[in-house]
Order: C-alpha cells, then structure tokens, then sequence
C-alpha cells in the first residue's frame, strides 16, 4: 500500500491554529473510521493524539481535534503553543490486517 | 504505567539476521494485538507488521513478507521481530506498539538497526 499523503510542513504563531490534511484511497482513509493521528518529537516515542477519525485519548488537550471528509482526514490544532511544534503522521487501516502511514508534516510554530 | 521497552538493535551486514525483543510491563499483554514500526533516517513511520494477541494472526508489510517473522510470549510478556535476509532499505529505528480502538496507542522508545557493510 501506497503512504497516505500529507503536507511537508505547516506553521502558525501562537494562539493560531493550523490544520494538516491526510489524503488516502477509498481501500484506506475513504473505506474505514480508523484514522489516527500521531505527534513525534525527534528521539522520542510517538504519542497517540487522535483515533477513530475524532476520538482523544484521556489526557490529550481538547485543542486537538480530527475530522474526515471522503478520502481525507484531517488534524486541526486550535491555540497553538510552542510545545506543539513536532512532526504529525496520520495513520489508517488498509484492510487485511494492515495499516499504512502519512508521509508526515512538520509543524513549526512561529 | 504501561512500559514497551525494545531492545536487540544493532549493526548488520546485508543478508544478515536480527532478532528484536519487546518487553511489556503494566498492562495485559496478553489482551492487546501488537504491532512493530519502523522509521527509517530521515523518513516518516511506517507499518512493519501485527500480531494478534494469541499469536494466531499476523500481517506483514509485503516488503518484508518471507523476510521477517513478529512473535510473541504472552507468559513473558514479550514481542519479538525475527529479521533475516537484511537489506540496507532495513535501516531504521524500530519501535514496538500497542494497537486499540484501530490505532497505536502505547510506543516504546526504539532500538536503532543499521544495515551496512
């Protein structure tokens, strides 16, 4: 399966929002409400940020949210704050026990 | 507190063989499907392979189909990816993960494999 598509990089000044985009197929994004999201600092363990397209995980701030339109989900963080400057994957199921990662974007906070 | 530990990485010549190990603590591991990531220098996450929790399933990415084997002991609470036939398009740091509610929520902090001559 082919990496889902999202955009190099992103940036806003804080308080600002930004929202990075992840384009899949109709056999991935598109056929299944299993979208998840992913924040990694470099050196680090990823942290689930988002599941099942809109879900937060206890703990994650509210200014996370996910949505799903089609094909494309989508991550929006509200109020950004300098400690949300990572890089963010988008994750979904492909079917037949697999999954299949985002290209990746970079959020950089002004 | 849920603890994924990998160890096992290392410098490989190509067409050598690896085995990686996960050790879980504070959590069932023996409720939980399993998953290992990869990501390679530079590059994003990608999927490598899963196991279901009785060791009954497993999927791979079909790069590393024939290649690679992800095992389990559920009496050690332990994952384990069995690499051979290594190529340098292996390198990457590995890490292992929790999968609930389709997604990964647990990671550990990975072991790094450099495959290299």
């Amino acid at each position: 399966q082919s990496a889902l598509t999202q955009p190099p990089s992103a940036s806003g000044s804080p308080g600002q929002s930004v929202t990075i985009s992840c384009t899949g197929t109709s056999s991935d994004v598109g056929g299944y409400n299993s979208v998840s999201w992913y924040q990694h600092h470099p050196g680090k363990a990823p942290t689930l940020m988002i599941y099942e397209v809109i879900k937060r995980p206890s703990g994650v701030p509210d200014r996370f949210s996910g949505s799903k339109s089609g094909n494309t989900a989508s991550l929006t963080v509200s109020g950004l704050q300098a400690e949300d400057e990572a890089d963010y994957y988008c994750s979904s199921y492909a079917g037949s026990g697999g999954f299949v990662f985002g290209t990746g974007t970079k959020v950089t906070v002004l | 507190e849920v603890q994924l530990v990998e160890s096992g990485g290392d410098l490989v010549q190509p067409g050598g063989s690896l085995r990686l190990s996960c050790a879980a603590s504070g959590f069932t591991f023996s409720g939980y499907w399993m998953t290992w990531v990869r990501q390679a220098p530079g590059k994003g996450l990608e999927w490598v392979a899963t196991i279901k929790p009785d060791g009954s399933e497993k999927y791979y990415l079909g790069s590393v189909k024939g290649r690679f084997t992800i095992s389990r002991d559920n009496a050690q609470n332990s994952l384990f990816l069995q690499m051979n036939s290594l190529r340098a398009e292996d390198t990457a740091v590995y890490y292992c993960a929790t999968n609930a509610n389709w997604g990964f929520n647990y990671w550990g902090q990975g072991t790094l494999v450099t495959v290299s001559s």
